[in-house]
């Protein structure tokens, strides 16, 4: 049972483009949303999260929405950069509880 | 601050024999989560150690056990290998309080049973 969902196994856009990653969640009782990025041989690097309390979290380039009803929350990456290129995961928890991970959206930033 | 470390990071075992890992967290980190990451299923959760006890668990079988030390040191064990523990595993770390889900990742431990 996938209750994080990331539909999209790959996305492919250009510099200076915006890149929009997806991921859809079926548990009502998450309450926080993480998104993490990966490079190969190196682990997980933490990147921006949001509170249930919040619909839309912003640092630099990156910026999070959450729409509860939908149990959708989006990344938004502008403008891309090559360097952006990785493999995106989005991750739900429960207030203690275990973070669930999506399968991962490998984007590629296209100079 | 050095970061999370993971040891060692590539093992080849073949079936029906058994490994540990290791990981070293952050200093001051108590909190200590392991995963499973395999191509199109993302990272599956393992346990969750805080304090020297288990405090959250995946649905992984018995095969798969943890143990986490006085000095926040974890290591992780699977018995009786199978092909299918073929993956990367990751290790967390992270305050284990408020803070918790913002998890600081090692570089992983790369696992090939034949």
């Amino acid at each position: 049972d996938q209750q994080v969902k990331q539909n999209s196994p790959s996305l492919s856009v250009q510099e200076g483009r915006i890149s929009i990653l997806n991921c859809d969640y079926t548990n009502s009782m998450f309450d926080y949303f993480l998104w993490y990025k990966k490079y190969p041989a190196e682990g997980p690097t933490f990147l921006i999260s949001i509170s249930s309390i919040k619909d839309k979290n912003e640092d630099g380039r990156f910026t999070v929405f959450l729409n509860k009803s939908a149990k959708h929350l989006s990344l938004h990456i502008v403008p891309s950069q090559p360097g952006d290129s990785a493999v995106y995961f989005c991750a739900a928890s429960r207030q203690g509880g275990k973070l669930i991970f999506g399968q991962g959206t490998e984007l590629s930033v296209k100079p | 601050k050095a970061g999370v470390t993971q040891t060692p990071r590539y093992l080849i075992k073949t079936r029906g024999q058994q490994v540990t890992l290791s990981c070293s967290p952050i200093s001051g980190h108590r909190s200590v989560s392991w995963y499973q990451q395999t191509p199109g299923q993302g990272l599956q959760f393992l346990f969750e150690y805080f304090s020297e006890t288990q405090r959250n668990k995946g649905n992984f079988p018995g095969r798969f056990s943890g143990r986490q030390f006085s000095n926040s040191r974890s290591e992780m064990n699977v018995s009786t290998l199978e092909l299918g523990d073929s993956a990367l595993y990751l290790c967390a770390s992270s305050t284990g309080g408020a803070s918790y889900n913002e998890q600081f990742f090692g570089p992983g431990t790369r696992l090939t049973v034949l």
